[in-house]
């Protein structure tokens, strides 16, 4: 059973607008977060993380956003440019352990 | 310069035949992973290693091992066992488990 939901596949934005990328999860234990980008046939970069202490947390032009009630969170990224084209994915983990990935949402962004 | 080498890129097998995968780390990190990711999926895990000589099944351990001699070093043999092994393979590591994982840039496996 998928614990971390990416339900958009993809997204298509234009260059120099905002790309709000969504993941919701099942599992209330989980509390730290993570987003990750990757390119075809690279493995994926570290972006930026969240912990359930936290509502929000900026870096850059990447802001990620957690609704621990909704089991929610959501990242930014403002101005949106060609070069964040990737594909990304969220990453969830309880207590330490295991992390659980989202299925990946691949941005597009427009020149 | 540190980082998490996997080799070879591409790897191509007959079916029948066990593969190794090679991932070596040199940022000193304690934990180790390996993932599994096919096409419109996210990653799965396939194996963890906490500490050296010892790790844990992941969620598709089935047809799959792996050994930890040394830190640095977390090898997956692919059996022929594993009933669909073509994918794309990715090695990570974290300081522990829990924190954030950095990966390697990948291994795609085909078996024909």
């Amino acid at each position: 059973d998928q614990q971390v939901k990416q339900n958009s596949p993809s997204l298509s934005v234009q260059e120099g607008r905002i790309s709000i990328l969504n993941c919701d999860y099942t599992n209330s234990m989980f509390d730290y977060f993570l987003w990750y980008k990757k390119y075809p046939a690279e493995g994926p970069t570290f972006l930026i993380s969240i912990s359930s202490i936290k509502d929000k947390n900026e870096d850059g032009r990447f802001t990620v956003f957690l609704n621990k009630s909704a089991k929610h969170l959501s990242l930014h990224i403002v101005p949106s440019q060609p070069g964040d084209s990737a594909v990304y994915f969220c990453a969830a983990s309880a207590l330490g352990n295991q992390f659980y990935f989202g299925t990946g949402t691949s941005l597009t962004v427009i020149p | 310069d540190g980082g998490i080498t996997q080799s070879p890129k591409y790897l191509f097998r007959k079916e029948g035949q066990n593969v190794t995968l090679s991932c070596e780390q040199n940022l000193n990190h304690d934990a180790m992973y390996w993932y599994r990711q096919d096409p419109g999926q996210g990653l799965r895990l396939i194996y963890y290693s906490q500490i050296v000589n010892d790790f844990q099944k992941g969620d598709i351990a089935e047809g799959y091992s792996v050994s930890r001699e040394k830190k640095e070093s977390f090898p997956l043999t692919v059996t022929s066992a594993q009933k669909n092994p073509t994918a794309f393979y990715l090695c990570a590591s974290s300081t522990f488990t829990g924190y954030e994982q950095y990966f390697g840039p990948g291994t795609r496996l085909t078996v024909t």
